[in-house]
């Protein structure tokens, strides 16, 4: 159980396009999950906050208009990263907390490499 | 000072040995945690979770938490080569995780 997707798993794109990355639990309905981003031998970077039918909350230093988050039903959340730039080349990862638990329990997808060239 | 303090490594052991992975922390309201386990280019995976001080076991894994002195615990008996990963501690107070920065283990076959 406590399954989370991500699609895609790697994608490559031109400077200047958009890229949309899909975040899914499979098994278990989440009201909120976490988009982060890991650079090279780094750890996780939270990013924002994603909640099912309320804005996400933004980290500080995160631009909400480049990164747009979509937490469209209880299964799934979208990372959008508009007008991308090779500085956006990352690892995204998002996670998902089965129901309304406040405990931290949080289950992560496999990641989505983005390349920009 | 960081919230969480982990050493980054790497660890390197033989197969079979026992490995000790190890977190400080300073933040007193943390009241959950959890161990990841992530392989190189995937997604971290939930490795053991724990809520206040004591110890869990899980197969080859033991987690230990004591509060008292703000320092978590993982032990991997019997390593396998397939434990070679970078092992992220991670605590909260909530939903929001505070992660330390990962320790690299390598098992040698």
């Amino acid at each position: 159980g406590a399954v989370v997707s991500q699609h895609p798993s790697w994608v490559i794109c031109k400077s200047g396009t958009s890229v949309k990355i899909e975040c899914r639990s499979l098994d278990f309905q989440a009201t909120t999950m976490f988009w982060y981003r890991q650079f090279p031998k780094q750890s996780l970077m939270l990013m924002a906050t994603s909640n099912e039918g309320s804005k996400a909350t933004y980290e500080q230093g995160v631009e909400k208009d480049k990164f747009l988050i979509n937490h469209a039903s209880l299964t799934l959340s979208t990372l959008t990263v508009t007008s991308a730039h090779p500085e956006d080349s990352s690892f995204y990862i998002c996670s998902a907390i089965p129901g309304t638990s406040g405990s931290g329990e949080q289950y992560f997808g496999p990641g989505t490499r983005l390349t920009v060239t | 000072q960081k919230e969480v303090e982990q050493d980054p490594g790497p660890l390197s052991v033989p197969e079979g040995a026992i490995v000790s992975l190890n977190c400080t922390y300073s933040n007193s309201a943390f009241q959950y945690f959890m161990w990841y386990r992530q392989y190189s280019r995937k997604g971290p995976e939930l490795l053991m979770y724990t809520y206040s001080s004591g110890n869990k076991e899980d197969g080859r894994f033991t987690a230990q938490v004591d509060k008292s002195s703000k320092y978590i615990s993982l032990f991997i008996r019997d390593s396998q080569p397939s434990d070679s990963a970078t092992y992220l501690c991670a605590m909260s107070a909530g939903n929001m995780l505070t992660f330390g920065g990962g320790t690299r283990l390598m098992v040698k076959p």
